[in-house]
């Protein structure tokens, strides 16, 4: 089936560690995203690629950093400088942006700093 | 940046009752989207507003894309205990980067059987 998957679903970290979270697709779609969602709060774009080989920050990309090697992968690692890490990640796809804007969401990673 | 305001941040209500939420921006956007996120999953996409004025429906789901284009609104009939979890609405505008997407705050919506 086509979609989504991201992993970990939940992930503990200690802090001052890197952590890598993993985001594939096999929907064939050019675009893909990171956001960040903390409790009662909507979601905050991160980093974002529209295709292979470039991605571009996006609201609150300090303390990020992302790499887009293949279409299918858009991996983020949350890095010791990212002050206030736990949160729930979520990773999307489009088809394309500067179209209609209807994106394809993971199932989110959940990432805990202890 | 752009910014969405969604009202209100919470509802609790009766099973069977109708509900209202609503999205306004002080920018216009060409697109309007609602989504539904159920707890500790990603948001699924419900309806999508292409054009000002537009009413869409989708099963017991109604939202409408305002003639400003600086608001949405979502309504639900008759609700029902699954219909609880977050809804957010998304509108699509351009900015510096852009066709980008901006999210409101997000409806928690909660159900009482």
């Amino acid at each position: 089936d086509g979609g989504i998957t991201q992993s970990p679903k939940y992930l503990f970290r200690k802090e001052g560690q890197n952590v890598t979270l993993s985001c594939e697709q096999n929907l064939n779609h050019d675009a893909m995203y990171w956001y960040r969602q903390d409790p009662g709060q909507g979601l905050r774009l991160i980093y974002y690629s529209q295709i292979v080989n470039d991605f571009q920050k996006g609201d609150i990309a300090e303390g990020y950093s992302v790499s887009r090697e293949k279409k299918e992968s858009f991996p983020l690692t949350v890095t010791s400088a990212q002050k206030n890490p736990t949160a729930f990640y979520l990773c999307a796809s489009a088809p394309r942006t500067g179209g209609i804007g209807e994106l394809f969401f993971g199932e989110g990673s959940r990432l805990t700093v202890l | 940046g752009q910014q969405l305001n969604q009202s209100p941040q919470s509802m609790f209500i009766q099973e069977g009752e109708d509900v209202s939420m609503n999205c306004t921006s002080s920018s216009i956007f060409n697109t309007w989207l609602w989504y539904k996120q159920d707890p500790g999953e990603g948001p699924v996409l419900l309806i999508a507003l292409y054009k000002a004025g537009e009413l869409t429906s989708n099963g017991r789901l109604t939202a409408q894309f305002g003639t400003t284009r600086k608001d949405s609104f979502l309504n639900i009939s008759a609700s029902i205990p699954s219909d609880v979890g977050i809804y957010f609405c998304a509108g699509l505008g351009w900015n510096n980067a852009g066709n980008m997407l901006t999210f409101g705050g997000g409806t928690r919506l909660m159900v009482k059987p």
